[in-house]
């Protein structure tokens, strides 16, 4: 399977700041994702990103709040905007291969202040 | 609405004794369904899926649709299967919804 990293891998910020996530994949993927695990909970689909085009954001996730990037097949971006203390959350970054099986990256864990 | 429920939230078992980690799953369509794990400081993982019907370190899942269940299950638990577990189901362009989760803890 692949493997991917994420950076950082945990950052403190200030409310009404923004911090971009980058998700890294070691070989091409054919889908990439975007989770959130709020602490306790369980992971909740942001988005699909999409090569070359926007990505497509589930219920109560909007391209305003959390913009996302991904320009090639290996590359992807997720951008926490003008965060609250109710952003603060661990986001992962997965990828699908056509083998159906989905891998995930570390997690980025975030706390705003 | 498509939906996994993991009732546990909690389950701690004594080692060498089974164990079995709840889910049951709402979807109309043909479901595909998945167990992953995390471990301690470990990235989540994928641990089996239905459609393989394989053991993976003991553990097994069998789909049942008149139930609407993957329950997990392994004969004898060892203090390394100690994780959190999470049920997950494959809603098509691969989409995954997943369940709460199961923190499975098992006692020397």
């Amino acid at each position: 399977s692949a493997v991917i990293s994420q950076k950082p891998s945990r950052d403190i910020c200030q409310r009404g700041t923004s911090l971009t996530i980058q998700c890294q994949v070691d070989s091409q993927v054919t889908m990439m994702f975007w989770y959130r695990q709020q602490p306790g909970q369980s992971l909740t689909l942001i988005a699909t990103a999409n090569q070359g085009s926007e990505a497509t954001y589930e219920s109560g996730f909007v391209i305003d709040k959390f913009p996302i990037s991904r320009p090639n097949l290996t590359f992807s971006t997720l951008t926490v905007s003008n965060m609250s203390p109710e952003d603060s959350s661990i986001y992962l970054c997965s990828g699908y291969r056509d083998s159906n099986e989905q891998f995930f990256g570390p997690g980025t864990r975030l706390t705003v202040l | 609405a498509q939906r996994v429920t993991q009732p546990e939230k909690l389950l701690s078992v004594f080692k060498g004794a089974p164990v079995e980690l709840k889910c049951n799953y709402s979807y109309s369509g043909s479901p595909e369904l998945f167990w992953y794990v995390q471990y301690s400081r470990q990235r989540l993982q994928l641990l089996l899926r239905h459609i393989s019907r394989e053991s993976i370190k003991g553990f097994t899942a069998d789909l049942n649709k008149g139930e609407t269940s993957f329950h997990l299950k392994k004969p004898f638990a060892q203090e390394e299967d100690s994780a959190m577990y999470y049920c997950a189901l494959n809603t098509g362009g691969f989409k995954t919804i997943f369940g709460a989760g199961t923190r499975l803890f098992v006692k020397a």
